[in-house]
């Protein structure tokens, strides 16, 4: 079983749907999380991170539940430019060390 | 220049070559990763420094894998005898000792490889 699992998509929707992912971990010890952003080709980048307590920024949610060991992201208002992959990434241990997920794939459409 | 930056960005080799990459991470950060993504997969940990020293590596990083960081700034990969699977974008990735709340990493923009 993976560390990190994800729903790879592609997940195909129009421009101002709502859209939401999921994600699984399976170490409990697991202590921060995070969505990343991939573009085709491109590095992976910081989307945001994720909190016991949920939180926000702007369009985007994030929440996480530990008892559960899932993570979420949704998406509101989806625009053309919000077309990438979305990573999972969950850090383990004193190195800081990321784990990702095999990323989900968005596809905005008009 | 306050980014991770890797080099070359582009590799193409013959199979059985040696390859060597090279990554400068932002310059106060003491922690440097490397990591190796596929099409379709998500980045897989290779090895990890804090400053000079070698932390961690992953079962991934074979015999032929060897990585560095002299004076614990700069860091290189080299691959020797490449094989077609080694294909694949090396990814290069720094971050600051003390765990900052909420904080990941900054990648630099890979190295693509290609064993023909």
């Amino acid at each position: 079983r993976k560390e990190v699992e994800q729903d790879p998509g592609p997940f195909n929707v129009p421009e101002g749907a709502t859209v939401a992912f999921n994600c699984t971990y399976s170490n409990s010890a697991s202590q921060s999380f995070f969505w990343y952003r991939q573009d085709c080709r491109k590095e992976p980048k910081l989307l945001m991170s994720v909190y016991s307590s949920g939180n926000e920024d702007g369009r985007f949610t994030a929440q996480l539940n530990r008892a559960s060991q899932y993570i979420s992201l949704l998406i509101r208002d989806s625009k053309l430019s919000d077309s990438a992959t979305y990573l999972c990434v969950v850090s383990t241990g004193g190195g800081n060390k990321l784990t990702f997920g095999t990323g989900t794939q968005l596809k905005v459409e008009l | 220049d306050t980014g991770v930056s890797q080099d070359p960005r582009h590799k193409i080799t013959k199979r059985g070559q040696n390859v060597t990459f090279r990554c400068d991470p932002i310059s106060e950060h003491n922690r440097l990763y490397w990591y190796r993504q596929t099409l379709g997969q998500g980045p897989e940990f290779l090895t990890y420094f804090q400053n000079e020293a070698q932390l961690e590596k992953s079962r991934l990083l074979s015999d032929r894998f060897s990585a560095e960081r002299p004076k614990g700034s700069f860091s290189t990969l080299e691959i020797q005898r490449t094989e077609q699977g080694d294909s694949a974008m090396y990814l290069c990735a720094s971050s600051p000792t003390v765990r900052v709340e909420g904080y990941g990493y900054t990648f630099g923009s890979g190295t693509r490889l290609t064993v023909v």
